[in-house]
């Protein structure tokens, strides 16, 4: 059975703080995704990773996919109260194609 | 990029009514559709695979009869939630996956509330 599981699970800092979330799993991913959620509204994609090792920045998140596809982290710089929501990683279900697995999220609270 | 919309945004109803969930593929035509469950603070459960043309596939442990899927075209899945109970209150979410990719894109929810 494939699982995800997520570091940590809730996370409230001060804004102008920087933070890092983990992604990880015993199983090897294809590819892995991250979303944000916002309080009664759906997930909303931020990066796909799909080669091991691969880093991918978008502005002040860098997402990096580890080397054996297995875990992944999202780094955010200078956290600012917009970056507040719950942050998900999903990886591709190998059982299905478009299936995906989700991981438990983590929680950010950021303060101004 | 793709947008997928949810009907109704929320709904209240009462106990032992049944209430219906729209999920439109706006922006692509979609042979699969996912819908899920979110309880407060919670990750995502997926909870059934809607397949345009024919059955939906049911996650174990969801009840195919309670929660009845129809994917009756290329842009629209419905979920319908017969006979309600309070404890079926949550967040109902659908996602669309382009062909060819590993991403979803969601819907923005429906709040179900039964009283």
């Amino acid at each position: 059975t494939q699982l995800l599981e997520q570091s940590p699970q809730f996370l409230s800092i001060q804004e102008g703080e920087n933070l890092t979330v983990y992604c990880n799993s015993s199983s090897v991913f294809s590819s892995l995704q991250w979303y944000r959620q916002e309080p009664g509204e759906g997930p909303v994609l931020l990066v796909t990773v799909v080669t091991g090792g691969e880093v991918k920045k978008l502005k002040r998140l860098t997402f990096q996919f580890g080397d054996a596809r297995k875990d992944s982290s999202l780094h955010i710089t200078a956290a600012q109260p917009g970056d507040t929501g719950l942050y998900l990683c999903a990886g591709a279900d190998k059982t299905s194609y478009d299936k995906v697995i989700f991981g438990p999220g983590t929680s950010l609270s950021v303060i101004p | 990029g793709a947008v997928v919309s949810q009907h109704p945004s929320w709904v209240i109803c009462k106990s032992g009514t049944s209430v219906k969930i729209e999920c439109r593929s706006l922006d692509f035509q979609a042979t699969t559709m996912f819908w899920y469950r979110q309880f407060p603070k919670q990750s995502l459960m997926l909870m059934a695979t809607s397949n345009e043309g024919s059955k939906a596939t049911y996650e174990q442990g969801v009840e195919k009869d309670k929660f009845l899927i129809n994917h009756a075209s290329l842009t629209l899945s419905t979920l319908t939630v017969t006979s309600a109970h309070p404890e079926d209150s949550s967040f109902y979410i659908c996602s669309v996956p382009p062909r060819g990719t590993y991403e979803q894109y969601f819907g923005p929810g429906t709040r179900l509330t039964v009283t």
